[in-house]
């Protein structure tokens, strides 16, 4: 089936531990994003990529890494610098890029004990 | 920065009633307009997107249109039912922008 996989489904990760989550989608879509999503919030863009090699910060960037050297492939890392990481992270693409409709993983909870 | 508005934050209805909820946006350089149902445990997923000033979508019993001139869409359920129960999304952008969310309606459906 075609679609966006995330893993790990739930983090639990420890004070000043870089972690990072996996975004894998089989659409052969150009874009990629995350996003953040904290309670009585909407969705946050941190990171998307447009084509392989590329990629633009988002509103809330700070703290976050990502790479894209695969199509299919967009992990985001959650790094030290993050001062409030707890959340829920959900990966998206789209074709073409900024009009095509978003396709959604299942999202990664990241809870930081 | 830009800011998307969604009216009511939560709604509660019964079988069979029919509701609206509101999304308000900058009107200037407008570009898209997308609406996402999200239900529990699941992904989101996309409703419609709308370009053009006067586009009025349908999906059974789902519809919306879209005033960019004056910044805002209206999201239609006719004949509520308890699987319509989710979190509707908005979000819009501006050219060569990436999608700016809403903080969502969440419409909760009793039988």
């Amino acid at each position: 089936d075609g679609g966006i996989t995330q893993s790990p489904k739930y983090l639990f990760r420890k004070e000043g531990q870089n972690v990072t989550l996996s975004c894998e989608q089989n659409l052969n879509h150009d874009a990629m994003y995350w996003y953040r999503q904290d309670p009585g919030q909407g969705l946050r863009l941190i990171y998307y990529s447009q084509i392989v090699n590329d990629f633009q910060k988002g509103d809330i960037a700070e703290g976050y890494s990502v790479s894209r050297e695969k199509k299919e492939s967009f992990p985001l890392t959650v790094t030290s610098a993050q001062k409030n990481p707890t959340a829920f992270y959900l990966c998206a693409s789209s074709i073409p890029v900024n009009t095509g409709e978003l396709f959604f993983g299942e999202g990664s909870r990241l809870t930081v004990l | 920065i830009l800011n998307v508005e969604q009216s009511p934050q939560s709604l509660h209805v019964q079988e069979g009633d029919s509701t609206n909820f509101t999304c308000s946006f900058p009107s200037s350089n407008f570009y898209a307009l997308h609406w996402y149902r999200w239900e529990t445990a699941k992904s989101p997923e996309a409703l419609f997107v709308m370009t053009l000033n006067g586009d009025e979508k349908k999906k059974g019993r789902i519809s919306a249109t879209l005033n960019t001139k004056e910044g805002y869409s209206y999201l239609y359920i006719k004949g509520s039912q308890p699987e319509d129960s989710a979190t509707y999304l908005c979000a819009f952008n501006q050219a060569g922008t990436a999608l700016i969310f809403g903080k969502g309606t969440t419409l909760s459906v009793s039988s």
